[in-house]
């Protein structure tokens, strides 16, 4: 079946310090989705990316879709401790825009 | 708006035993959605529903059922409880499958264990 992942699964960096998850999908995705969850909380949207080769950015964050639409990336430039959490890529396959195939995720531990 | 609720917010079910999960939406959307999560684990999608009366299965459906009989609610049924159902269960709402609106809003959450 259709598979999304995710690497690293676990990441600890010192605050200040760049982190960056990488998603890859076996398919092409007519669009892909980046979710925030914190520990005991729910996922959060974050961003949609929908164009080939696509970046966008949210201060510190920065989101780019693949020009095969088959992965992306998120980066965070320098850490902060509230970047805390598991960042989840959700992608959506050709033709089925409501049903989202979430990564493995990426957990973020920011040390101070 | 209180956005996606959920009830209740922890369950302990004897193995065999049935409840059904509680998911309302005050945002008037369309397409709702049931995932669970299992521990360090990305989530699943087990049934969706793109409007009232209309409801199909996700990637895990197996040992669940689902009803839409409104825009606002959508429970989840488990018949014979089993130990793999342990996990956290996730109730989402998007306003439609058009990007640029699909983005998912989800409830907090009902963990679920299974002895």
């Amino acid at each position: 079946g259709q598979q999304v992942m995710q690497i690293p699964q676990y990441q600890h960096v010192q605050e200040g310090e760049d982190f960056t998850t990488y998603c890859n999908s076996s398919t092409t995705l007519s669009n892909i989705q980046w979710y925030k969850q914190r520990p005991g909380g729910h996922p959060v949207f974050l961003i949609q990316l929908v164009k080939s080769g696509e970046v966008k950015k949210q201060k510190r964050l920065t989101f780019q879709f693949g020009e095969a639409k088959k992965n992306s990336s998120l980066h965070i430039t320098a850490t902060q401790t509230t970047d805390v959490g598991t960042y989840f890529c959700a992608g959506a396959p050709g033709g089925a825009t409501n049903k989202l195939i979430f990564g493995t995720g990426t957990l973020l531990a920011v040390q101070p | 708006n209180a956005g996606v609720t959920q009830t209740p917010k922890f369950r302990i079910l004897k193995i065999g035993q049935s409840m059904t999960l509680q998911c309302t939406q005050d945002m008037n959307h369309n397409y709702m959605y049931w995932y669970r999560q299992d521990p360090g684990m990305g989530l699943k999608l087990i049934y969706y529903s793109v409007g009232a009366g209309i409801t199909d299965k996700g990637e895990v459906p197996n040992g669940y059922n689902v009803s839409r009989s409104t825009t606002e609610d959508f429970p989840l049924r488990l018949e014979l409880a089993a130990p793999s159902q342990t996990s956290v269960y996730f109730c989402a709402s998007s306003y439609s499958a058009t990007a640029g609106d699909n983005e998912q809003f989800f409830g907090p959450g009902t963990r679920l264990t299974v002895l």
